[in-house]
Parts: structure tokens; C-alpha cells; sequence
């Protein structure tokens, strides 16, 4: 089955820094890759996502990166907000299903 | 708001009792999906659902656990017999087959099992 991996777990930024998440899967068949942000006590909520056709994408102060070759994809955040303090994960589908990766812990300090 | 709902948003009940969650996706989406979160970790696949039909069924998904979407509308989750290891948070999410991906989210059943 799938192997997601994230890196880092956790990461501090300074307001109006850029942060970077990584995330590595196995599977080759994955053809399509979110990345959900959850809010303590919060749903996950679908941020930005990308299709294996496309390289890069972006939305507003949001990017996602694919690198099908290797098999990872990146979350990047520009100008950080304190409100972006959250836990983010990807969740690279195989089939049907999202397959979680165990998330990385955003703090974004004023 | 996605416009997933799911009830209740909590539950405590007592170890070997049966419970039972329902889960309301966004009209138009014809998908739908249990997840099951526990604290510090990402959501894990349950099963899905296209329409009526129960298409996928995760390992971890025991015997104890039935899920149905009898109109291919809401749909039910059950646990028979609960075990202080089925303490999580129960996700429910939606999506449309018209060559769309994304798959929204509810807020989740919280289940406690003392």
C-alpha cells in the first residue's frame, strides 16, 4: 500500500516568513495530491491541491510543487499569518481513498 | 461550511455498548467516506460509498463496524460492541465523480469509550 511520509513535523516560523513542507509517497499510481489544514478541534480542510498533469500550482499566498519522478510534492506559504498556525497534511490518492500523511505542526509567532 | 454535517458531534458510551453515527454529505456529491482520526495522527481510511454501493472496504474496518448508505444519500456508521481502542474521531467526507477529486470534510463524530 501507500507510504506518505512528512517532513518536517513540527516547524516555527516569524510572522512574514516563507515555510516549506514535504511530503514522499510510494505509490506511482497516485495521480492526485491535496493538502489539508486542520485547525485544533477543527475538520481538515482542503487548501490547495494538484493533479499529476500539472507541475505547479498556486493560489494566492499558497504553492504546491509535484515532482512525479521522485515522488514528492511540497506545500509552500508565503508571508505566514499567525492564523496559518494549524497542522497541515498531505494526502496523496491512490485509488479512492486519501492516504494521510502523519502532519506537520505550523506555528507561526508574531 | 463544506456542507458536510455529521451526528452526533460527540459520543461517550460504555465499553461493549453499540453506537451509531450519521453522516449527511453535500447534495450533489455522489462519493462518500468514513475516516477514523485518532489524536496526533492524520485521518485513515475507512470505506467508501458510490451512490448505494459500499465499493471499498478498509483492514481496518473490523466486523464490528457496518456502514450503510441505503438511498445513496446519509449514511450510517455502527459499532457493535465497542472497545476503549475505537475511541477516535469518526470523519465523514464527500465528493462528486464528475471528474472532480476533492473530497470535503464534516466535522467529525468525537467517540469516547470508557
Amino acid at each position: 500500500g501507500e507510504n506518505v511520509e512528512q517532513h518536517p513535523s513540527t516547524l516555527s516560523v516569524q510572522e512574514g516568513d516563507s515555510a516549506v513542507i514535504k511530503c514522499t509517497y510510494s505509490d506511482s499510481a497516485s495521480n492526485y495530491f491535496p493538502w489539508y489544514k486542520q485547525e485544533l478541534g477543527k475538520r481538515p480542510q482542503l487548501i490547495i491541491d494538484i493533479r499529476s498533469n500539472v507541475g505547479e500550482k498556486k493560489d494566492q499566498r499558497i504553492a504546491v510543487t509535484l515532482n512525479k519522478t521522485a515522488k514528492h510534492f511540497s506545500l509552500h506559504i508565503t508571508e505566514t499569518q499567525p492564523e496559518d498556525s494549524a497542522v497541515y497534511f498531505c494526502a496523496p490518492q491512490a485509488g479512492t481513498a486519501l492516504i494521510f500523511g502523519k502532519g506537520t505542526t505550523l506555528s507561526v509567532s508574531s | 461550511d463544506t456542507g458536510v454535517s455529521q451526528n452526533p458531534r460527540h459520543k461517550i458510551t460504555k465499553r461493549g455498548q453499540n453506537v451509531t453515527f450519521r453522516c449527511d454529505p453535500i447534495s450533489e456529491h455522489n462519493r462518500l467516506y468514513w475516516y477514523r482520526q485518532t489524536l496526533g495522527q492524520g485521518p485513515e481510511f475507512l470505506t467508501y460509498f458510490q451512490n448505494e454501493a459500499q465499493l471499498e472496504k478498509s483492514r481496518l474496518l473490523s466486523d464490528r463496524f457496518s456502514a450503510e448508505r441505503p438511498k445513496g444519500s446519509f449514511s450510517t456508521l455502527e459499532i457493535q460492541r465497542t472497545e476503549q481502542g475505537d475511541s477516535a474521531m469518526y470523519l465523514c467526507a464527500s465528493s462528486s465523480d464528475r471528474g472532480q477529486y476533492e473530497q470535503y470534510f464534516g466535522p467529525g463524530t468525537r467517540l469516547t469509550v470508557t
